[in-house]
């Protein structure tokens, strides 16, 4: 157990729905990450939050995508109207900057989409 | 763009043979990350390197930055030494972005 936590760890939900998973980092991190990572595949960059501010966005993130992190410290990441491609494990990250960089991954969120 | 290369992308070993991962990198980077990941989807991050080289307990990691070119050793490998390794670096030119290489995954058989 790293400390972050994921929710749910695995979804399964038709396509054309909505889906949103939620990432609780380690207390006091400052950043916080959004990957996705399909199999065999590296994870890819969607976004990251330094505190509540979301600093970076990839032209992954699709406009169907949405990152919250209201309060600084859980983060959510919404997909509107999930299409099969979606499909992937999607991971969340965490770390607090200037401590050594250490970065410390959830175990992902599972998203089947049928 | 910012490439991460890994080599090899398969590797089989027998328990206790000396590993070696490699991971090469097109442009400037702040620090470099070798993480493993285990099925299922767990990350764990094993080492951060700017400069150098660090060890912790059977593993190595060493980073050269001229060459753009970092290597992760085991040493007396073990069955629960299995995993997929993986090179992450962040890129100087962002602040944020952590761009991966594929992974290396790393069968070691009894």
């Amino acid at each position: 157990d790293t400390g972050v936590s994921q929710d749910p760890r695995h979804k399964i939900t038709k396509r054309g729905q909505n889906v949103t998973f939620r990432c609780d980092p380690i207390s006091e991190h400052n950043r916080l990450y959004w990957y996705r990572q399909t199999l065999g595949q590296g994870p890819e960059f969607l976004t990251y939050f330094q505190n509540e501010a979301q600093l970076e966005k990839s032209r992954l993130l699709s406009d169907r995508f949405s990152a919250e992190r209201p309060k600084g410290s859980f983060s959510t990441l919404e997909i509107q109207r999930t299409e099969q491609g979606d499909s992937a494990m999607y991971l969340c990250a965490t770390l607090l900057q200037g401590s050594g960089n250490t970065i410390y991954f959830g175990e992902g969120s599972w998203l089947t989409v049928v | 763009k910012n490439e991460v290369e890994q080599s090899p992308q398969n590797l089989t070993a027998q328990e206790g043979e000396f590993i070696t991962i490699n991971c090469s990198y097109s442009v400037g980077i702040s620090a470099l990350h070798w993480l493993q990941q285990h099925p299922g989807g767990g990350i764990v991050s094993l080492f951060m390197l700017s400069s150098g080289k660090k060890k912790h307990g059977r593993l190595i990691a060493t980073i050269n930055i001229q060459e753009k070119h970092s290597s992760l050793h085991i040493t007396a490998s073990h069955p629960r030494d299995s995993a997929v390794y993986i090179c992450a670096v962040m890129w100087g030119g962002s602040q944020g972005n952590l761009i991966f290489g594929k992974g290396t995954k790393l069968s070691v058989k009894p």
